[in-house]
């Protein structure tokens, strides 16, 4: 697509519920990222798909979260179990090919817990 | 120690001066540099990126790198209310991104 795509915009969910958030990179991109945002701070690592495999998944705060990219586009983040300090918004970005690329972010997805 | 350094500010200037905002970085391997403008409740969007040491100008934007001193910098020229936001500044250390906090920035009409 012309631009990386995030679904859904907002998701409000309620504490202990599994959420999934979705990322459609630029097509041709092959490096994927997930950054979590909170107010006032700037983007914090998550993860980082290079084709279908996580290159990088150190930024992950906990088991309960995961993400995958099943056929090297489109990645999905999952959160199991979720708790109110998840709340933030989800930054999805890619990059032609990770090696040093300016990266693109798609719009976010604000996450509530309550 | 975190891996960027930002004046999270706020930083005031008026319409048509210079705005000047600072990142230091502590990985003295990290080989990219850049800067995003993000306006309230929207994501970022990249602005510049500088890779060698020295000057970059990109219309009104100007990115700045000594990797001597670990420091990159973003000038605007001529800032416009339309400047107004926060700007992160962005540092790749092998294939992973750091961003620094964001310094906010408002442009007095």
């Amino acid at each position: 697509g012309a631009g990386v795509s995030q679904t859904p915009s907002n998701k409000v969910t309620e504490k202990g519920k599994y959420v999934e958030l979705r990322c459609d990179p630029i097509s041709g991109h092959t490096a994927l990222y997930w950054y979590r945002q909170s107010l006032g701070q700037g983007p914090e690592f998550l993860i980082y798909f290079q084709g279908t495999g996580a290159a990088d998944d150190s930024g992950l705060p906990n088991d309960r979260f995961f993400a995958v990219r099943p056929e090297g586009s489109v990645s999905t983040l999952k959160i199991q179990r979720t708790e109110r300090g998840d709340s933030a918004v989800y930054l999805c970005a890619s990059s032609l090919s990770g090696s040093g690329e300016k990266l693109l972010f798609g719009s976010g997805t604000q996450l509530s817990v309550l | 120690q975190k891996e960027v350094e930002q004046n999270s500010g706020p930083l005031s200037v008026p319409e048509g001066a210079i705005a000047s905002l600072n990142c230091t970085y502590s990985d003295r391997g990290s080989q990219s540099f850049f800067w995003y403008r993000q306006y309230s409740g929207k994501s970022p969007e990249l602005i510049m990126f500088i890779y060698s040491n020295g000057d970059k100008e990109d219309g009104r934007f100007t990115a700045q790198l000594n990797k001597a001193s670990q420091y990159v910098s973003l000038l605007i020229r001529d800032s416009q209310p339309s400047d107004s936001a926060t700007y992160l500044c962005a540092v790749i250390t092998g294939n992973q991104f750091y961003f620094g906090t964001g310094t906010s920035l408002t442009v007095i009409p």
